[in-house]
């Protein structure tokens, strides 16, 4: 069972940074891979990006390359997204996703959907 | 990019009756894609991946069909606690991409 936790909400002044973490549980880190999804106010999900186990690469989305920082340090099991330049349309709760590793014949499985979710970080950026 | 168009916006339907949404991909995503559902103030949940396998847990009312381009969730009989937001979600390329949701309401 994954049990991913998350920091706190945060207010940041425009043009700021932000940092969110998400702990993980259940797991290292490093047997899942991870992902970032956010919600503005009202409206739906949205990819920001995340780590592809096959290449062992992290993948952004167009619109946050540049903007957005995925990190993960493995001796704490935490991943981290920062978001820097922040604007009021960044104000948006935060996920971190995952699926947990699934054991088949050739050997460890990491599913590309996510279920399992932080509780999410609201980031709220005005002045 | 893969985008997922989902109708209809808004579904209004009565407690009991059945819910088809509608998930259709701009180019196919085989049969990668998955469905969740989210309510007011939580995270999202997983109820479909693979196009049609339910997630552990997720009750047989909910189900799963489609393959390339065109998608459907069905809830053959909707409980009160299914009203909510529900997201497909292609992973079959890179971007990720979400559809906007269909809100599933009281009518």
């Amino acid at each position: 069972q994954v049990q991913l936790e998350q920091s706190g909400a945060e207010v940041k002044k425009p043009g700021a940074s932000v940092k969110v973490s998400c702990k993980v549980s259940g797991y290292t880190l490093s047997e899942l891979p991870m992902h970032w999804v956010r919600q503005a106010p009202g409206k739906g999900l949205e990819w920001m990006g995340g780590f592809d186990p096959e290449d062992g690469e992290t993948i952004y989305a167009q619109k946050f390359q540049g903007k957005v920082t995925m990190t993960e340090d493995t001796s704490t099991d935490r991943a981290y997204m920062e978001l820097s330049s922040l604007r009021s349309e960044d104000t948006a709760v935060y996920y971190c996703a995952t699926a947990s590793p699934i054991v088949v014949p050739s050997g460890i499985y990491r599913p590309p959907y996510f279920n399992y979710w932080g509780q999410g970080t609201l980031v709220t950026v005005s002045s | 990019e893969r985008v997922m168009t989902q109708s209809p916006a808004t579904l209004s339907v009565s407690p009991g009756e059945r819910a088809t949404l509608s998930c259709r991909a701009s180019q196919s995503v085989s049969n990668n894609l998955a469905w969740y559902q989210q309510k007011p103030g939580q995270a999202p949940r997983l109820l479909i991946y693979g196009a049609f396998t339910r997630a552990t847990g997720v009750p047989a009312r909910f189900s799963g069909s489609g393959s390339g381009t065109e998608f459907t969730l069905t809830i053959s009989s909707l409980q009160s606690e299914d009203f909510a937001v529900y997201y497909c979600q292609q992973y079959n390329n890179w971007p990720r991409t979400f559809g906007q949701g269909t809100k599933v309401e009281i009518k």
